[in-house]
């Protein structure tokens, strides 16, 4: 059965660093999401991207972080500088029919800020 | 923008017995969620739901939507269910979820 991939798994990385995480949603997937949950919460929606642009953003999602589709089957969430509580699992998922599908995700990527 | 609330927030119970969680939302919607997600923390989809009834296995979901209220039953519980069980509706008009805080459910042997 088809997938999301996420890669890395971990990123350990100094805070005020720029972090890229890679998530390759399901093939004919038009919908793409990125959630978060930080360590013992609640899984939080980020950011929502459909036809080659933001749909759906978050409070969260503010001007440090940003998406992009840059081929026909990435899709990176990137932290521009990072923080001591931007540390958790980030998720990726992706649907074909929007609100008539189920989403598909990623096994996730541990974010831990140093 | 909606909220959700589950409960119980945790459920411990012997294999074999009937587990029910509840979901409760304050917005109208156009489908509930129901999602497990492993201890690993991997994110399944379990069910898809805007009306009714819906059963896959031993798993069963129903909602109402007046009530805006959804349960979720586990009949003949297993060790192998243990997991956190997790609600999510439409978080706006759009199609991004908005998650409850889960119930971490424990089936022991």
């Amino acid at each position: 059965e088809p997938e999301v991939t996420q890669t890395p798994s971990h990123q350990v990385t100094q805070m005020g660093q720029e972090v890229i995480l890679r998530c390759v949603p399901i093939s004919n997937h038009l919908y793409f999401y990125w959630y978060r949950q930080i360590l013992g919460q609640k899984v939080e929606f980020l950011v929502s991207f459909y036809n080659n642009e933001i749909s759906e953003k978050s409070e969260i999602f503010d001007d440090q972080f940003s998406v992009e589709r840059p081929d026909g089957s990435n899709f990176t969430l990137k932290i521009r500088s990072t923080k001591l509580e931007d540390s958790a699992m980030y998720f990726c998922a992706s649907s074909d029919q929007g609100t008539s599908q189920p989403q598909h995700f990623g096994d996730g990527t541990r974010l831990s800020i140093l | 923008k909606n909220e959700v609330e589950q409960s119980p927030q945790n459920l411990t119970a012997q294999e074999g017995e009937f587990i029910t969680i509840n979901c409760s939302y304050s917005v109208g919607i156009s489908a509930l969620h129901w999602l497990q997600q492993h201890p690993g923390g991997g994110i399944v989809s379990l069910f898809m739901l805007s009306s009714g009834k819906k059963k896959h296995g031993r798993l069963i979901a129903t909602i109402n939507i007046q009530e805006k209220h959804s349960s979720l039953h586990i009949t003949a519980s297993h060790p192998r269910d243990s997991a956190v069980y997790i609600c999510a509706v439409p978080w706006q008009a759009g199609t991004a979820l908005i998650f409850g805080k889960g119930t971490t459910l424990s089936v022991s042997s």
